[in-house]
């Protein structure tokens, strides 16, 4: 099944100690992002790849670092957490425009992280 | 900073009427306009989006018109039934596709 995972689903952490979101897609997309989602913001996107080892931000990527080593794997590190970090987050894929024609992204489950 | 807004943040229907749900966006540069569905507790849900060299795109029970004289997007839904209930989000993206804006939402009721 064609699917974008995220783990942990829930998370409750403290100020500062640093944490890892993964995101996982099983079908070969190129593109991956991170968005958060609060209460009449809609989502924000923090960070997005185009291809192994080329990310860049999005709108909101103060407080957060990504990688993308494999192609597969985009996971979102908050090394400092704050409690302004206090969200819902979703990863999303996709197949770049220019070769599919569409780029709907596919979302994962989404991750809600309270930091306290 | 560029956002993509919409009108109203509810919508209450009744089963069997059709729904319209209305967005603005303010970046004349964005090309690709997408609409998504979330449902309680899931995540964005692809619905039907439109380039910006149409006005106006069908799928199955929707319809995505785009007016870029006034900046305005709309979603249709023909014969909306309960499970139509869910948060719609408008979103556009730029030309290459790598940043993606997001609406607020609007949040769809439908009544029985």
């Amino acid at each position: 099944e064609a699917q974008v995972t995220q783990n942990p689903r829930y998370l409750i952490t403290v100020t500062g100690k640093k944490l890892t979101v993964t995101c996982s897609q099983n079908m070969n997309h190129e593109y991956m992002s991170w968005y958060r989602q609060d209460p009449g913001l809609g989502l924000r996107q923090i960070y997005y790849s185009m291809n192994v080892e080329v990310t860049d931000k999005g709108d909101v990527p103060e407080g957060y670092k990504v990688s993308r080593k494999e192609k597969r794997n985009f996971p979102l590190i908050l090394e400092s957490p704050s409690p302004n970090q206090t969200s819902l987050y979703f990863c999303a894929s996709s197949l770049l425009g220019a070769a599919s024609g569409s780029i709907e992204q596919y979302f994962g489950p989404g991750t809600r992280l309270t930091v306290t | 900073g560029e956002s993509v807004g919409l009108h109203l943040p509810t919508l209450s229907v009744q089963e069997g009427d059709n729904s319209i749900i209305n967005c603005a966006y303010s970046n004349s540069a964005s090309d690709y306009f997408i609409w998504y569905k979330q449902e309680s507790g899931k995540g964005p849900q692809f619905i039907i989006d439109i380039r910006s060299n149409m006005d106006k795109r069908q799928g199955q029970r929707v319809t995505v018109l785009l007016n870029k004289t006034v900046k305005h997007l709309s979603l249709q839904i023909a014969a909306t039934q309960p499970g139509d209930s869910a948060v719609y989000f408008c979103a556009e993206s730029l030309p290459g596709g790598f940043k993606t804006i997001f609406g607020a939402g609007t949040r769809l009721f439908v009544k029985a």
